[in-house]
């Protein structure tokens, strides 16, 4: 059964920084593209970035590109989002998802909350 | 403002047929597959329908996808009291990048 189980939220004040994680499991972890999506309280969804089965190509949405980084260890099958400069608008529940067709979440996991607060 | 407009809400009794719409760009839709996810409260999304129109295993036939031109559209038959939920679509946009539609909330009266 494909999983995968986010971690790395948390309350943090504008400016700071943080990670987030997702481990995959049940399924050829360096061969799909992998994305995160997020979805602000009581909001639509938003795409936030992607990355290649390779890690090799990297894709930003326009509200994040220059302060998040995406990347992953296909060595420990783990996705990983460093999030800076962080921002009240970014406050979200944030999904990791295996991709499917190039770029298209075919799989979701639980989400991460993150809220950005003074 | 999301890229894909959807329209905020759409209901119907059990048993009818409803449709959600989707619409895009040339640039969106119009060059690339469209997929639906259903999001029931508190839970994540789940995967609907996949490449315009396929259903992944599990999804019943009740839920049907169609595209045409840089529009897309969902059909759910047999509206059942357990349909009651988030409905988003997307699709990769040459920009690259993925757009969503802002979500349709259905309602079973």
């Amino acid at each position: 059964e494909v999983q995968l189980l986010e971690s790395g939220g948390g309350l943090v004040k504008p400016g700071d920084s943080l990670r987030l994680s997702c481990a995959g499991s049940g399924f050829n972890f360096n061969v799909y593209a992998m994305s995160w999506v997020r979805q602000a309280p009581g909001r639509g969804l938003e795409w936030v970035s992607a990355i290649s089965g390779s890690g090799e190509r990297t894709y930003y949405g326009d509200s994040v590109k220059g302060r998040f980084t995406i990347y992953r260890d296909n060595s420990k099958n783990t996705l990983f989002l460093q999030m800076n400069s962080l921002r009240v608008a970014d406050t979200a529940l944030y999904y990791c998802t295996k991709d499917d067709d190039g770029y298209y979440s075919d799989i979701w996991g639980q989400g991460t909350p993150v809220t950005v607060s003074s | 403002q999301s890229v894909l407009t959807q329209p905020p809400s759409a209901s119907g009794t059990p048993g009818q047929r409803v449709t959600i719409s989707c619409s895009g760009s040339r640039t969106n839709i119009g060059g690339n597959y469209v997929y639906w996810y259903q999001q029931l409260p508190g839970t994540a999304p789940k995967l609907l329908i996949q490449r315009n129109n396929q259903r992944p295993s599990g999804v019943p036939d009740r839920f049907s996808g169609s595209k045409s031109g840089t529009s897309a559209s969902l059909a759910i038959s047999g509206l059942r009291s357990e349909d009651e939920a988030d409905y988003f679509c997307a699709a990769w946009d040459d920009s690259l990048s993925v757009s969503f539609g802002g979500g349709t909330k259905l309602t079973v009266l």
